[in-house]
């Protein structure tokens, strides 16, 4: 496995702004998780995919915020009009279809900076 | 909701001490326990994991028991090293939705001087 890869690794943008972060999950994983983490907090859930179906949405993806995963394999998250307050770790995990006790694998995070 | 406690740090400890990282939790199903740690500059990392009550996970000298009587989930480590620096993050999975998704506790940063 080569791990869960994300791009870009940083992104400093100015407010109003438009971004978007990828991310590349372990082949073959069903699963996808986007979290978020701010400083001095753990990761919280924002969003999850099964395959293309994007399942779940947690009440912090407010509608500025939309992800995709159209073909089932990588995964896109867009924030429009960035706020100070979007500043965050953005986290993607994976995961194979097999239930609460399995374990979700992290990238290494997209650190987004708003100025 | 769901919901993961654990001690505030720093944890400061000089190497071969006894570690204690304490972790209780909230959840209305029987959740499957984890413990991430995440060393600077890298992604978090699963350190160990249990999915059942007295179940003992354990990985790198690292080691947590699920207690279902007391909801906690405790990390502890004989002898520390410099390189267990990290911060490490108490979660659970709740998979009463089927979509088991990861609440996180807001980590305890662990330092180890020689």
């Amino acid at each position: 496995d080569t791990g869960v890869s994300q791009d870009p690794r940083h992104k400093i943008t100015k407010r109003g702004q438009n971004v978007t972060f990828r991310c590349d999950p372990i082949s073959e994983h069903n699963r996808l998780y986007w979290y978020r983490q701010t400083l001095g907090q753990g990761p919280e859930f924002l969003t999850y995919f099964q395959n293309e179906a994007q399942l779940e949405k947690s009440r912090l993806l407010s509608d500025r915020f939309s992800a995709e995963r159209p073909k089932g394999s990588f995964s896109t998250l867009e924030i429009q009009r960035t706020e100070q307050g979007d500043s965050a770790m953005y986290l993607c995990a994976s995961n194979k279809d097999r239930g609460s006790a399995d374990t979700q694998y992290f990238g290494p995070g997209t650190r987004l900076t708003v100025l | 909701g769901d919901s993961v406690t654990q001690m505030e740090g720093p944890v400061t400890l000089s190497e071969e001490a006894f570690l204690t990282i304490n972790c209780t939790y909230t959840a209305t199903g029987y959740p499957s326990l984890f413990w991430y740690v995440q060393y600077p500059g890298e992604g978090l990392q699963l350190l160990l994991k249990a999915t059942k009550a007295d179940d003992k996970g354990s990985n790198k000298g690292f080691e947590a028991t699920y207690r279902k009587e007391t909801t906690s989930f405790h990390l502890e480590k004989g002898s520390v090293q410099v390189s267990d620096s990290a911060v490490y993050f108490c979660a659970l999975s709740d998979g009463n939705s089927g979509y088991s998704t990861l609440t996180f506790g807001k980590g305890t940063m662990l330092l180890v001087s020689p």
